[in-house]
């Protein structure tokens, strides 16, 4: 199994650009996980959907992030514009709900860097 | 609300000595307990998991308990090695929901 797939690895950009971070979740699963790490948050979950329909986007920062799950194979973070606050290593997790355990597995996420 | 409580690190310690790091949860329910581990540059990977009380996790030399009296699921190893330098992070997930509550991580230092 190939595993969380994300891309790309590392991103640097200028504020005010768009970013588009791509994921694609383990064949079968059925719940993807958007997450945010720094330094002096921590993990924040930004949105998760189940079956490709956002369920909980409560953690969405504001209106300049967006995420899509147009296909079960699929996914994508948008940041418009982007701001240096922005500046985060971004995960993807897929799960399969329904599961004992829901057990998440982690890609190796995105480094984001916005000057 | 759910939420997890661990120490703060960062721990350090030679190679061989015993980890413990503590972690305790607040839920409703009955949750499911897991341990994270975040090698550095790279994403976060399951290290073990129980989902009922009293069940004990292991993986790798890890151990950690369900204790639903205490609400707490520490994790231990008896020798380290500097290959376990690394974030650890706590998080329960509830039965009903779909959601991992973390920990605020703990950063383990093993020095030869």
């Amino acid at each position: 199994d190939a595993g969380v797939i994300q891309s790309p690895r590392h991103e640097v950009t200028e504020m005010g650009q768009e970013v588009t971070l791509r994921c694609k979740p383990i064949s079968g699963h059925n719940s993807l996980f958007w997450y945010r790490q720094t330094m002096m948050r921590g993990l924040e979950l930004l949105i998760y959907f189940n079956n490709n329909v956002p369920i909980d986007d409560s953690g969405m920062p504001e209106d300049r992030f967006s995420a899509k799950m147009p296909n079960a194979s699929f996914s994508t973070l948008k940041i418009q514009p982007s701001e240096p606050r922005d500046s985060a290593v971004y995960f993807c997790a897929s799960s399969i709900t329904g599961t004992v355990a829901y057990e998440q597995y982690f890609g190796p996420g995105t480094r984001l860097t916005v000057t | 609300g759910n939420s997890v409580t661990q120490m703060e690190g960062p721990v350090t310690l030679s190679e061989e000595a015993f980890l413990t790091i503590n972690c305790t949860y607040t839920a409703t329910g009955y949750p499911s307990l897991f341990w994270y581990v975040q090698y550095p540059g790279e994403g976060l990977q399951l290290l073990l998991k129980a989902t009922k009380a009293d069940d004990k996790g292991s993986n790798k030399g890890f151990e950690a308990t369900y204790r639903k009296e205490t609400t707490s699921f520490h994790l231990e190893k008896g020798s380290v090695q500097v290959s376990d330098s690394a974030v650890y992070f706590c998080a329960l997930i509830k039965a009903a929901g779909n959601k991992l509550t973390f920990g605020g991580g703990t950063r383990v230092l093993v020095k030869p």
